[in-house]
């Protein structure tokens, strides 16, 4: 079974910092990784996601994530926000055998001018 | 090229009732994923549709049931409705059942239940 632990609940940063948003994963196979978004009252954004290869991916809207298995983590990054990057954003994960997608908690990102 | 929509936007029901929930999926894609979304939660999987077959299922009660038409859109159905089911209830299409498909998700419904 796969589980997925958001570190942080909120987020509070300035406008024009990084912001760093912390997933971690537990899965005793291999997974595909996921970043997705959700403004208010609107469905999820697929950001970004890792399937194989390179373990530093891009998304849209200048996020990026890195994959790093030893630690099992995939933390989003973006070195510069947006107040309109303030929004809800997920971790997920499926297992390369299954059908399922594993979300996490979520963490609400507040940019503040 | 529509995006996925849902039908109603919001419904309130009372414990007990029956409820229908519908979901379009994008042009040109043939799965359909079920989630129900509790306040303050992530998305919790319910089942998935490919070419109108279910296609795996998480651990939810068989009180919740679904179709997918031949035009690949889907129904989803929760009877005996429970306090607890007031949520959000997304659905997502993809081009195929690969993994490797990016899920696109439509606006989801708003589910109460008094």
């Amino acid at each position: 079974a796969q589980s997925v632990t958001q570190l942080d609940s909120q987020v509070p940063v300035f406008e024009e910092a990084p912001v760093e948003l912390r997933c971690n994963y537990s899965s005793s196979v291999s997974v595909y990784l996921f970043w997705y978004v959700q403004y208010p009252n609107q469905g999820l954004q697929l950001l970004l996601k890792y399937l194989s290869g390179s373990t530093l991916v891009k998304g849209i809207n200048g996020f990026e994530a890195e994959f790093n298995k030893s630690q099992t983590s995939f933390h989003l990054r973006k070195p510069s926000v947006h107040i309109s990057d303030t929004a809800e954003y997920f971790c997920a994960v499926e297992n390369t055998g299954g059908f399922k997608t594993i979300f996490g908690a979520g963490t609400r990102l507040f940019v503040k001018a | 090229e529509t995006g996925v929509t849902q039908s109603p936007t919001h419904l309130i029901k009372t414990r007990g009732q029956q409820v229908t929930l519908r979901c379009s999926s994008q042009s040109g894609h043939n799965t359909v994923s079920w989630y129900q979304q509790a306040l303050g939660q992530g998305p919790q999987f319910i089942f998935q549709y490919y070419r109108e077959e279910e296609n795996g299922r998480g651990n939810f009660p068989p009180r919740f049931s679904g179709l997918q038409f031949p035009n690949y859109s889907s129904e989803l159905n929760v009877n005996a409705l429970e306090l607890d089911d007031s949520a959000l209830y997304l659905c997502a299409s993809s081009s195929s059942g690969a993994h490797t498909d990016t899920q696109y998700f439509g606006p989801g419904t708003r589910l109460t239940v008094l």
